[in-house]
């Protein structure tokens, strides 16, 4: 099986645009989170999604934001995009039932400057 | 209490030498503990997982210990080898309807010297 997808794997961005990043989960999973990896805050969760609706949140503000579409594939928005923005945004695919083995695509390094 | 600690926070550890890494929690609901691997440039690698009702978990050289009334749980990698050399995380979650939300410790930073 094909791992998980992330598009694009680089992006430079300008303070204030927003963005919108790309992941295609291993087939047949239907779970997908989001999380942000940063050197100061390590990992952490933004939010997951389970057959198109939203499972959980995590703590970040509402510049962030996701969804999923029927084939499983998610995309996640940020906008007004600060300088603390910048990080490893990584997506990860699990068969979907709670505390399941998920599985981490290569991540897409987002640069706000 | 969502959080996950980690220690420690580097480590060098000779060839063929065993490595430990600790992480303790304060959730009693947490009932997942995975262990991933994960190498510059790259995304974190499952490397082993354990739920509660086990004590220990062994794939290859990785080990996980678990000890639910101490609230703690390591990893264990026997006869370390430079290839091993990356950054490690545990975490942690609830299962069952509440999704996949994992809870990460700091990450240890292994280094196996040859």
């Amino acid at each position: 099986k094909a791992g998980v997808t992330q598009t694009p794997r680089y992006l430079i961005k300008t303070r204030g645009q927003q963005v919108t990043l790309s992941c295609s989960p291993i087939s047949g999973h239907r779970s997908v989170s989001w999380y942000q990896q940063t050197p100061g805050q390590g990992l952490q969760f933004l939010f997951e999604y389970f057959s198109e609706t939203q499972r959980n949140k995590g703590n970040f503000p509402g510049r962030f934001s996701g969804r999923q579409f029927s084939n499983s594939r998610s995309e996640m928005n940020v906008s007004t995009l600060e300088l603390g923005d910048s990080a490893l945004y990584l997506c990860a695919s699990s068969g979907g039932t709670g505390g399941s083995e998920q599985y981490f695509g290569p991540g897409t390094r987002l640069t706000v400057t | 209490q969502q959080q996950v600690k980690q220690s420690p926070q580097s480590l060098i550890v000779q060839k063929g030498g065993i490595s430990i890494i600790n992480c303790a929690y304060e959730n009693t609901a947490f009932d997942y503990f995975p262990w991933y691997q994960q190498f510059p440039g790259k995304g974190p690698a499952l490397l082993i997982a354990i739920r509660p009702d086990v004590s220990e978990k062994k794939e290859g050289r990785f080990t996980i210990s678990f000890n639910k009334s101490a609230k703690q749980f390591s990893l264990h990698i026997m006869d370390s080898q430079p290839g091993d050399s990356a950054t490690y995380f545990c975490a942690a979650s609830i299962g069952g309807t509440r999704g996949n939300k994992l809870v990460f410790g700091a990450g240890t930073i292994l280094r196996v010297k040859s």
